[in-house]
């Protein structure tokens, strides 16, 4: 099975500062990493997903994703926020075989302030 | 065009009742699943489909009857609602079972009263 663990339920920043959104996660298995975004009151929209190849990962909208097997973490981060970007975001994971299922941490809540 | 699109957008009804969300999908997918997303946020499976197959079942409570008449559609029934049914649920569809990127729908707010 696996776990997901966002390490800040809520993340305020101001706007044009640089922000770092935390994901750890536990797997006996191999796994996709994944960063949705949810704005008020839509639905999920992907910002961005390791599969395989560069650990690095760019994604929509300025921001990327780090993945660290060893500290079995995904971070994400961009270097200057808007106003846009304050949303509701969500790390999840896949096992890499087997029926996919998405297991989602609980969330880090981004504001940004003028 | 909508590619994941869910009806009603808001649901609200009394315990007891019965009631059905749909979902259609115009990507030409072959998976769909149902999230549950909780009054905290917390967003987890409940269903998914592979070509019409039923996949996942993340021990849902038998009230819960997910019916898929086709690879497009998957939609979601619900008897004897209880006040913990209460919950925003997504529909999401992606390309194939396994690593690809699924796509979610804006979500129906079910609020039993």
């Amino acid at each position: 099975a696996q776990s997901v663990t966002q390490l800040d339920s809520q993340v305020p920043v101001f706007e044009e500062a640089p922000v770092e959104l935390r994901c750890n996660y536990s797997s006996s298995v191999s796994v996709y990493l994944f960063w949705y975004v949810q704005y008020p009151n839509q639905g999920l929209q992907l910002l961005l997903k390791y599969l395989s190849g560069s650990t690095l990962v760019k994604g929509i909208n300025g921001f990327e994703a780090e993945f660290n097997k060893s500290q079995t973490s995904f971070h994400l981060r961009k270097p200057s926020v808007h106003i846009s970007d304050t949303a509701e975001y969500f790390c999840a994971v896949s096992e890499i075989q087997g029926a996919q299922k998405l297991v989602f941490g609980q969330g880090t809540r981004l504001t940004i302030n003028p | 065009d909508t590619a994941v699109s869910q009806t009603p957008k808001y649901l609200v009804t009394q315990m007891g009742n019965d009631k059905s969300i749909k979902c259609e999908q115009n990507l030409g997918h072959d998976t769909m699943y149902w999230y549950k997303q909780d009054s905290k946020k917390f967003l987890k499976i409940m269903f998914s489909y592979n070509n019409k197959e039923l996949i996942i079942n993340e021990t849902v409570p038998n009230r819960f009857s997910p019916k898929s008449p086709d690879k497009a559609h998957l939609n979601l029934h619900i008897n004897s609602l209880e006040l913990g049914d209460s919950a925003v649920y997504f529909c999401a569809s992606s390309l194939s079972l396994v690593g690809n990127e699924q796509f979610f729908g804006p979500g129906t707010r079910l609020t039993v009263l």
